[in-house]
């Protein structure tokens, strides 16, 4: 069974980088043939697809954020991490890592981390 | 790329059943049957409980079905229980550029 938990600062600074890391257990990411991905809930505008990664570092992205978003892996450390530049009090935000668990590209999550609340603020 | 439309709020009470409807376009529920569904309670991940329109993951109760018409998926709950009281939300796949869009969630409430 796949379990993944987020880490990383629970506030920043506005302008600066916002950085999560997700770390997996009860699988390997390098030898998963699927997506591994971030989603981020806000009280006002509900659950937003941020971007996924496949195991060979294959990328995409929301297109709203691609601008700032950088989804990267480390299959040594079997994690895998965002980073949202330029960050303002709308990113404020819960920020899930999820993947499907199965080789089906990003047509659902079926595996989640348990969310990790960011706050940005001076 | 918008958010795909759901009521925001719908209720019923116990041993009823209850439709949520998510209204999308021809650029994703029209025309993919990718459309999936999730279970939030307060302070918890979101939990999936329909994958491709119609299919119901390991352990999810048969209560549960989804249906597409259209550009409109539904989520339908049967046998209403109290444990079913939560926030509802559907996603639906948009193809390789936009790739997912979720709907803006629906909370029902179990009278």
């Amino acid at each position: 069974q796949l379990q993944l938990q987020e880490s990383g600062p629970g506030l920043v600074k506005p302008s600066e980088t916002l950085s999560l890391t997700c770390s997996v257990s009860g699988g390997f990411i390098s030898g998963a043939n699927y997506y591994w991905g971030w989603i981020r809930q806000t009280p006002g505008k509900g659950l937003e697809w941020i971007g996924s990664i496949y195991y060979n570092g294959y990328s995409y992205y929301n297109p709203s954020l691609k601008s700032r978003v950088t989804i990267s892996v480390d299959t040594s450390k079997n994690q895998f991490s965002l980073k949202l530049s330029s960050v303002t009090a709308v990113d404020t935000a819960v920020y899930y890592c999820a993947t499907p668990g199965a080789a089906v590209g990003t047509r659902y999550f079926q595996y989640w981390g348990q969310g990790s609340l960011v706050t940005v603020s001076s | 790329q918008s958010a795909l439309t759901q009521p925001a709020s719908v209720s019923g009470s116990p041993g009823q059943s209850i439709t949520i409807s998510c209204t999308g376009t021809s650029s994703d529920i029209g025309t993919y049957n990718y459309v999936s569904w999730y279970q939030q309670h307060p302070d918890r991940a979101p939990n999936l409980i329909i994958y491709d329109v119609t299919n119901r993951p390991s352990g999810i109760s048969t209560r549960f079905s989804g249906s597409k018409s259209g550009n409109t998926a539904s989520l339908t709950i049967s046998g209403l229980q109290a444990e079913d009281e939560a926030d509802y939300y559907c996603l639906s796949y948009t193809g390789s550029t936009t790739h997912v869009v979720f709907g803006g969630g629906t909370k029902l409430t179990v009278l």
